[in-house]
C-alpha cells in the first residue's frame, strides 16, 4: 500500500530557529510532491510543489527537498516566527490522479 | 478568479437525509476532487474526476455519489446521512502536473 508519514507528529520551538519537517513515503515512483499549510479550522493552502525530476524548491523562507531514492522529502523553515504555527501537511501523487496525504505535523512557534 | 468555493461552509444532518455538497472552479482545471478530513485519519479521498463526464472512486467512497456535467462544477452527493459521515470536506482542483488547489470546505454534522 502507498502511504506517507509525517513524523513528529507535533513540534515546539522557538522563535527564531531554523527547523526542519519530515515526510516519508513508501514508494520510489511517485509523481510530485506538495507540501500544505493548514490553520485552524481553515482549508489547505499550497506551499511548495517538486516534481518527480527536481531535488529541490525554494520560497521565501521555505525550502523544500525530494529524495526519491530514499522516498524522503524535507520541508525547512528558516528564522521561524509565531506566524508559522499551523498543521504542515506532505502528499504524494503516487500516479497522476490520486494525491496521498500524511497525517501532519503540528507546528507551534513560541514567542 | 474566486479560485475553488464550496457552499454550504456548514450543515447540520439527521440521519438517514440526503443532500447535496456543491464545489465550483473557475480556473478551467480538468481535474478535480473530493476529500473528507478526520481527527487521527488526515484527508481521504472519496472520489475524483480527471474531466466532465469521468468520474472515479477514491479511497472512501461509500455513501457518496459525483458527477461531473461541466468542467466547472463537482457536487458531492450523501445518499442516506450516517453519523459516520461527519467530518470536514474539501474539494480541490487542478491541472495535470500542477498545484492542487483547495476550497475552504463544508463542516457537516450528521446526528
Amino acid at each position: 500500500k502507498q502511504e506517507v508519514t509525517q513524523i513528529p507528529a507535533a513540534l515546539s520551538v522557538p522563535e527564531g530557529e531554523n527547523l526542519v519537517l519530515n515526510c516519508s513515503f513508501t514508494d520510489s515512483a511517485i509523481y510530485n510532491l506538495q507540501w500544505f499549510r493548514q490553520d485552524p479550522g481553515k482549508g489547505l493552502t499550497s506551499l511548495l510543489l517538486i516534481q518527480s525530476s527536481q531535488r529541490e524548491q525554494t520560497s521565501g523562507r521555505l525550502n523544500a527537498s525530494l529524495d526519491k531514492s530514499s522516498g524522503r522529502s524535507t520541508l525547512y523553515i528558516a528564522a521561524s516566527q509565531p506566524g508559522d504555527s499551523a498543521t504542515y501537511l506532505c502528499a504524494v501523487f503516487f500516479g497522476n490522479e490520486k494525491l496521498t496525504f500524511g497525517t501532519g505535523t503540528r507546528l507551534t512557534i513560541i514567542p | 478568479n474566486a479560485g475553488v468555493t464550496q457552499t454550504p461552509k456548514f450543515q447540520v444532518l439527521k440521519t438517514g437525509q440526503s443532500m447535496t455538497l456543491q464545489c465550483a472552479q473557475d480556473m478551467n482545471h480538468e481535474y478535480m476532487s473530493w476529500y473528507r478530513q478526520d481527527p487521527g485519519m488526515g484527508l481521504r479521498l472519496i472520489h475524483y474526476s480527471v474531466g466532465a463526464g469521468i468520474t472515479d472512486q477514491g479511497e472512501v467512497p461509500n455513501g457518496y455519489n459525483v458527477s461531473r456535467s461541466t468542467t466547472e462544477d463537482f457536487p458531492l452527493r450523501l445518499l442516506s446521512a450516517a453519523p459516520s459521515q461527519t467530518s470536514v470536506y474539501f474539494c480541490a482542483s487542478r491541472t495535470e502536473g500542477e498545484t492542487q488547489y483547495f476550497g475552504p470546505g463544508t463542516r457537516l454534522l450528521v446526528l
